[in-house]
């Protein structure tokens, strides 16, 4: 299952909402994660099965979708939210990623 | 608190081999199918490896299908990935990290990577 993830960077400043798509080349169900990276550190969970938030993440992280759209918005975009962010299907094996989307600062 | 420590990485030469190894704290690994998930450097990420909680099923990336052997010991609380026949573009980080909640990939059900060790950068080159 190929994932397209787009768009592969954005520019935005503190404050604004940010908006990343991820598409499955097939249908999916919910079976969609997300997940944050920082420079030189492993990748974190962020949302599991499309919408639910991890524990201890903040709530202007919110994912939506099913079958083969879907989006990762932040809302109120805070300095430690630059990052670059990866989807991953886990409906088939292989388990596949998105290329990831950089979020860098305006 | 759930946590995962690699070890192993290194410099290795095109065909050599090299074992990685991660260990378990804080949950017991039997009951988790668990994977390795490796990034080159400046690249994305891409799953490699898994096995199930009891060690009888493993799955590969087409990539490293017949030169990659995953394995696991539960009474040490420990998973390994064992990488022969090593390739410039296995230059890598490789992470394992835990196949949250389930005990196979069989059935269907659903699963996410968490926790994430920190990662071990296998590095090969002549």
């Amino acid at each position: 299952i190929q994932m397209t993830q787009s768009p592969s960077s954005l520019s935005a400043s503190v404050g604004d909402t940010v908006t990343i798509t991820c598409r499955a080349s097939q249908s999916i169900s919910t079976y969609l994660n997300w997940y944050q990276q920082k420079p030189g550190k492993a990748p974190n969970l962020l949302i599991y099965v499309a919408s639910n938030l991890q524990s201890g993440v903040p709530p202007r992280f919110r994912g939506s979708g099913s079958g083969t759209d879907f989006t990762l918005t932040i809302t109120s975009l805070q300095p430690e939210d630059f990052a670059t962010y990866y989807c991953q299907q886990s409906y088939g094996v292989p388990r596949t990623f998105g290329r990831g989307t950089k979020v860098e600062i305006k | 608190e759930e946590q995962l420590l690699e070890s192993g990485g290194g410099l290795a030469r095109p065909g050599g081999s090299l074992r990685l190894s991660c260990a378990a704290s804080g949950f017991s690994l039997d009951r988790y199918a668990m994977s390795w998930v490796r990034q080159a450097p400046g690249k994305g990420l891409e799953w490699v490896s898994a096995i199930s909680g009891s060690g009888t099923r493993s799955y590969y990336a087409d990539s490293v299908k017949g030169r990659f052997t995953i394995s696991r010991d539960n009474v040490n609380n420990t998973v390994h990935l064992q990488m022969d026949s090593l390739r410039i573009e296995d230059t890598a980080t490789y992470y394992c990290a835990k196949d949250h909640p389930i005990y196979d990939y069989v059935g269907g059900i659903t699963s996410w990577f968490d926790p994430w060790g920190q990662g071990t950068l296998v590095t090969v080159s002549s």
